[in-house]
């Protein structure tokens, strides 16, 4: 059971908008640590998709965003896309483990 | 280009030993922490190990500490997990990823991951 929670699957037609949920608790997220997503295509390593709760690396497309509130943060998926479909990991700090945590992940999937 | 390729995976019976190994390229290598994360396949991402620019500041998730041992050579731009006791459910693909160096006290990222070595522990 993983420390951060997440919907086990997300989905949308192409072009519309899907979001994912990632809750922590009071030694994580509502901890004012901060949140990073992941995603993760079949096969391949995890790659860096926002950091900071709201940040893109550069290369990433403005239709990922990500927001915080409390002890949850969400990523937004604007104009949904058939090469969207991955797993989507959230992560942070624990500072009660004193470990680095992970959501469950999330499996968009494109119809 | 920034890179990280680990190696040294392989399959071993419950009880055994392995060193994973990871090879960085394209960064200044001693400037960054440096973390092991590993992934049943099929499974979610679990950390697993993380060790600081010098090697003297460890620390490891509670189901491998006293079993794994994180450590790096600077002069070699190298990353090592030393694993004993393997057990069953250490079965994995091993990443070995880089710590942003973004600093912040609201924990950074992991900006770069390698492509994974996959751990097989069974009878």
């Amino acid at each position: 059971q993983s420390v951060l929670t997440q919907p086990p699957s997300v989905s949308g037609a192409p072009g519309e908008r899907v979001t994912i949920s990632c809750t922590g608790n009071n030694s994580n997220i509502g901890a004012r640590y901060d949140v990073h997503w992941y995603r993760q295509f079949p096969g391949t390593a995890p790659r860096l998709l926002i950091y900071a709760n709201v940040n893109r690396p550069s290369g990433v497309p403005d239709r990922f965003s990500g927001s915080k509130s409390g002890i949850s943060v969400s990523l937004v998926i604007t104009g949904l896309q058939t090469d969207d479909e991955a797993d989507y990991y959230c992560q942070s700090y624990d500072n009660n483990l004193r470990a680095w945590v992970f959501g469950g992940g999330t499996k968009v999937t494109v119809l | 280009e920034v890179e990280l390729v680990e190696s040294g995976g392989g399959s071993v019976q419950p009880g055994g030993s392995l060193t994973l190994s990871c090879q960085a390229s394209g960064f200044t290598f001693r400037d960054f922490w440096l973390h092991w994360v590993r992934q049943v396949p099929g499974k979610g991402l679990m950390w697993v190990a993380r060790i600081n620019v010098g090697g003297n500041s460890r620390s490891y998730s509670e189901s491998v500490k006293g079993r794994f041992t994180i450590s790096r050579d600077n002069t070699k731009s190298m990353l090592f997990l030393q694993m004993n006791d393997l057990r069953v459910d250490d079965t994995a693909i091993y990443y070995c990823v880089r710590f942003s160096s973004r600093i912040t006290l609201s924990g950074a990222e992991f900006d770069v991951w390698g492509p994974g070595t996959l751990v097989t522990v069974s009878p």
